[in-house]
């Protein structure tokens, strides 16, 4: 059973750098051809794509965000972690982390998501 | 490369209703679309991938389909019920990242 949890704080500060977490079972994160994507959505807003590492450690950030946000894969905990800077109450979001398939790009498993809340 | 979609569609239970999702600055079929529906409070879920198949489990009331003439994908979706009261999101790439349409909330009535 394929399972990705995300973990982190529900209130950060403005200013103040936002560190999540993505634990994965049920696959490896080293599994070929797959990689895990990190997503937000405001409250009544639609879905963002925010950042994707796939199995090989290719790393891709989103244009509009990448000068704050750092994607990194842990292979030994089969974990991936988010991390972003200079957080704004703009960024008040539920995040999701998901699993991405190269071969077609499909979002096929996604965690419950994690609130998030930047306030000064 | 950007994907437009409808703000809001209504239709009636037991009747067809068509989502739209237009592709602006790039053509719609360089890459595959994808379309995700999220009930309220819920997370997304996959409901066409490869622009026309299913996941196992999604019925087939759901289809997708691709118009190169338009550069546009679409989603139908046939014998409305309450149920599909939800909000729709297409979802291809731009070559190198994925790419979100806006959402299109369908309201079954």
């Amino acid at each position: 059973q394929i399972t990705l949890k995300e973990s982190g704080p529900t209130l950060v500060k403005t200013t103040q750098s936002l560190t999540l977490t993505c634990s994965v079972s049920g696959y490896s994160v080293d599994d070929v051809v797959m990689g895990v994507a990190w997503l937000r959505q405001p409250p009544g807003k639609a879905l963002e794509w925010l950042a994707l590492v796939y199995w090989n450690d290719d790393e891709r950030l989103s244009p509009s965000l990448k000068s704050r946000l750092t994607i990194k894969k842990d292979s030994f905990k089969n974990q991936v972690v988010l991390t972003m800077t200079d957080m704004d109450p703009v960024d008040t979001a539920t995040y999701f982390c998901a699993r991405t398939l190269l071969e077609n790009g499909l979002f096929d498993y996604w965690g419950q998501g994690t609130p998030v809340t930047v306030s000064s | 490369f950007m994907l437009i979609q409808p703000h809001s569609v209504s239709e009636s239970p037991g009747k067809t209703v068509t989502i739209s999702c237009t592709g602006s600055g790039d053509s719609i079929t360089r890459n595959y679309v994808q379309w995700y529906q999220q009930r309220p409070g819920s997370v997304p879920t996959p409901l066409i991938y490869e622009d026309v198949r299913r996941p196992a489990g999604v019925p087939d009331r759901f289809s997708g389909s691709i118009d190169s003439s338009s550069n546009s994908a679409s989603l139908t979706i046939s014998g409305l019920k309450t149920e599909d009261d939800a909000d729709y999101y297409c979802q291809s790439y731009d070559g190198t990242n994925p790419v979100f349409g806006g959402g299109t909330k369908l309201t079954v009535l």
